[in-house]
């Protein structure tokens, strides 16, 4: 079974520092997709990055990169230069395979809440 | 574009009656899908809807089922409300041809049952 591990309950970080936030994934399929989303205490989802297990290169989306080790299933989430509105939870995911191939169905850790300081 | 809209956005139920909630996905996107939230159990999925079919269902119990229209919105209903179904429901779209993409996230409604 596919299985996200987010070890960092909560963090905090100063304002315009760069943060790592955690991600470990478990699979047994050659093929997935590993996702980073930001929610805010207003509570929708916002996509910031998507890494594909095939992907040669780290993927990176302005402040945000996805530092992507394969061979130690981690996919770590890189915010360089925190801003304070940066100050939410963090969750990784990926993509479920079933016998059709890629499905819709996200797996989700269970979430770093990261706290900016100025 | 007009991102993901959910409605309501608050709703507050007591056990034993039903809910619907809606959801209209970003213009162009096909697939919808529903998630939980709550603190004790995260997120879960719920099932997907692709074309007015039920593509992927989750390990929930028959009191939760959905549907999807031609216009592409989706409705989730839950019957027979529990303490346990308060959460927020999220929906979440993305264009599932030729293959999965991104999925994209509407505001979500939180649900309160009491």
């Amino acid at each position: 079974a596919q299985k996200i591990t987010q070890t960092q309950p909560g963090m905090f970080v100063q304002e315009k520092e760069a943060v790592t936030l955690d991600c470990t994934y478990d699979t047994s399929d050659p093929s997935y997709g590993l996702f980073w989303y930001k929610q805010p205490s207003s509570g929708e989802m916002i996509f910031l990055i998507y890494q594909g297990s095939y992907d040669q290169q780290n993927a990176t989306e302005g402040r945000y990169s996805l530092n992507f080790q394969k061979a130690r299933k981690s996919a770590n989430l890189v915010i360089s230069a925190s801003q304070l509105g940066d100050s939410a939870m963090y969750f990784c995911a990926m993509r479920e395979y079933d016998y059709g191939g890629a499905t819709n169905k996200l797996i989700f850790g269970t979430g770093t809440l990261l706290a900016v300081q100025p | 574009k007009a991102g993901v809209t959910q409605t309501p956005r608050y709703l507050i139920k007591t056990r034993g009656q039903q809910v619907t909630l809606s959801c209209s996905p970003i213009s162009g996107h096909r697939s919808v899908s529903w998630y939980q939230q709550t603190p004790g159990q995260g997120l879960q999925f719920l099932f997907e809807y692709f074309s007015e079919t039920q593509r992927n269902k989750g390990n929930f119990p028959g009191r939760f089922s959905g549907r999807q229209f031609s216009n592409s919105r989706s409705e989730m209903n839950v019957s027979t409300l529990e303490l346990g179904d308060s959460a927020l429901y999220l929906c979440a779209s993305s264009d599932r041809t030729p293959s999965p993409e991104t999925q994209y996230f509407g505001p979500g409604t939180r649900l309160l049952v009491l």
